[in-house]
């Protein structure tokens, strides 16, 4: 059972338009939501997490949107540019140290210059 | 920011060896870390978790027998691939959390490439 979903395995955007990538989970114990950016034959690096109290975080160009009713939460990039071309892997975790990540699929990204 | 390195970055073996490949954290400790695996254009599976001073979890589907996972200090564990396979060829991931609680980051090594002949 998968319990961190991305339902798009790929999504296309223009350079400078917003890039919009979703995430649903179905364990409502997390306490912490996490987004990752991957390049080929590289370990991922963090971009931008979320805590379970929160429904907002902004990072520059990155925002990440949690809506804990509808089990979502959402990466808006603006504006998108060609070096976001990567897979954006959203994931999941509990507060306590012990306890492991869980990864949804990813979403690969292709910002078109 | 944090660090975590691994070592080797690639490794090319003939079939029936042992691999060893190392993950660090070099600038905190580490309570727990975690190996993946990952095939060409999927995600990331976890392997293992790692937690210092006991033995490690598997995930449902791992072989402990075949991935042997050491985490003998709060800045190393080691994962050993024995008796390698063709099929054991992948890109291996460690990363870390620190000791403390804090915002769920993990810190991700570099990846190991392996290619077993």
């Amino acid at each position: 059972d998968q319990q961190v979903k991305q339902n798009s395995p790929s999504l296309s955007v223009q350079e400078g338009r917003i890039s919009i990538l979703n995430c649903d989970y179905t364990n409502s114990m997390f306490d912490y939501f996490l987004w990752y950016k991957k390049y080929p034959a590289e370990g991922p690096t963090f971009l931008i997490s979320i805590s379970s109290i929160k429904d907002k975080n902004e990072d520059g160009r990155f925002t990440v949107f949690l809506n804990k009713s509808a089990k979502h939460l959402s990466l808006h990039i603006v504006p998108s540019q060609p070096g976001d071309s990567a897979v954006y892997f959203c994931a999941a975790s509990r507060k306590t140290s012990y306890d492991k990540v869980i990864f949804g699929p990813g979403t690969s990204l292709s910002v078109i210059p | 920011g944090a660090v975590v390195s691994q070592h080797p970055s690639w490794v090319i073996c003939k079939s029936g060896t042992s691999v060893k490949i190392e993950c660090r954290s070099l600038d905190f400790q580490a309570t727990t870390m975690f190996w993946y695996r990952q095939f060409p254009k999927q995600s990331l599976m976890l392997m293992a978790t790692s937690n210092e001073g006991s033995k490690a979890t598997y995930e449902q589907g791992v072989e402990k027998d075949k991935f042997l996972i050491n985490h003998a200090s709060l800045t190393l564990s080691t994962l050993t691939v024995t008796s390698a396979h063709p099929e054991d060829s992948s890109f291996y991931i460690c990363s870390a959390r620190a000791r403390t609680e804090g915002t769920g980051e993990l810190f991700f090594g570099e990846g190991s490439r392996l290619t077993v002949l």
